[in-house]
């Protein structure tokens, strides 16, 4: 398997301001990785598929301006909330996989983001 | 647009009960994943099904896939606190796309 890092693991930020969440492969040189948006007690929303050295692949609805991806090695993901706001405060996920599409994941252990 | 239904959605039982969650879907998935989440956590993967009817055992956890591979269930025995979370299944539908995760069932063993 592969153990993933995900960081910060809660950080609060004000309404405008932007905030960067990384997620590292540790152990498992990683050309995908996923970044999920979940809601309290509600399952897993796929915002978008990382490639490494190529532009993200952003799910319908979700805005590629304001959540940025960047995947520049095979160990780093980063997401970036652009001008946040209230509404963009949820529990962000990263994860991994080690197989090709539909292989089980490894996941970090997500980033409350709180936008005051 | 492959849905994956879970039931029931919440769950509150008191320790040693036995509880069943159910995983449905119209559509066939070559595979299907179910995963564990504590608050505060990323989910972690329990285990995968792949053949129609496959049951799998996990300790108290007995997992099974339908026959045409559309539904799973999931069967604990004797629940205690420590498998409080929230259960998520995911299906693979072989055809190179990602994951469908399924709703969500939150689960409450109280002591």
């Amino acid at each position: 398997g592969a153990v993933v890092s995900q960081h910060p693991s809660w950080v609060i930020c004000k309404s405008g301001t932007s905030v960067k969440i990384e997620c590292r492969s540790l152990d498992f040189q990683a050309t995908t990785m996923f970044w999920y948006r979940q809601f309290p007690k509600q399952s897993l929303m796929l915002m978008a598929t990382s490639n490494e050295g190529s532009k993200a692949t952003y799910e319908q609805g979700v805005e590629k301006d304001k959540f940025l991806i960047n995947h520049a090695s095979l160990t780093l993901s980063t997401l970036t909330v652009t001008s946040a706001h209230p509404e963009d405060s949820s529990f962000y996920i990263c994860s991994v996989a080690t197989g090709p599409a539909g292989s089980p994941l490894h996941f970090g252990n997500g980033t409350r983001l709180t936008v005051t | 647009t492959q849905l994956l239904e879970q039931s029931p959605q919440f769950l509150s039982i008191q320790e040693g009960e036995n509880l069943t969650v159910y995983c449905n879907s119209s559509s066939v998935f070559s595979s299907l994943q179910w995963y564990r989440q504590e608050p505060g956590e990323g989910p972690v993967l329990l285990v995968t099904v792949v053949t129609g009817g496959e049951v799998k055992k996990l300790k108290r956890l007995t997992f099974q896939f339908g026959d045409a591979r559309k539904d799973s269930s999931l069967h604990i025995t004797a629940a205690q606190p420590g498998d409080t979370g929230l259960y998520l299944c995911a299906g693979d539908s072989g055809s190179a796309r990602q994951l469908t995760f399924g709703s969500g069932t939150q689960l409450t063993v109280l002591p």
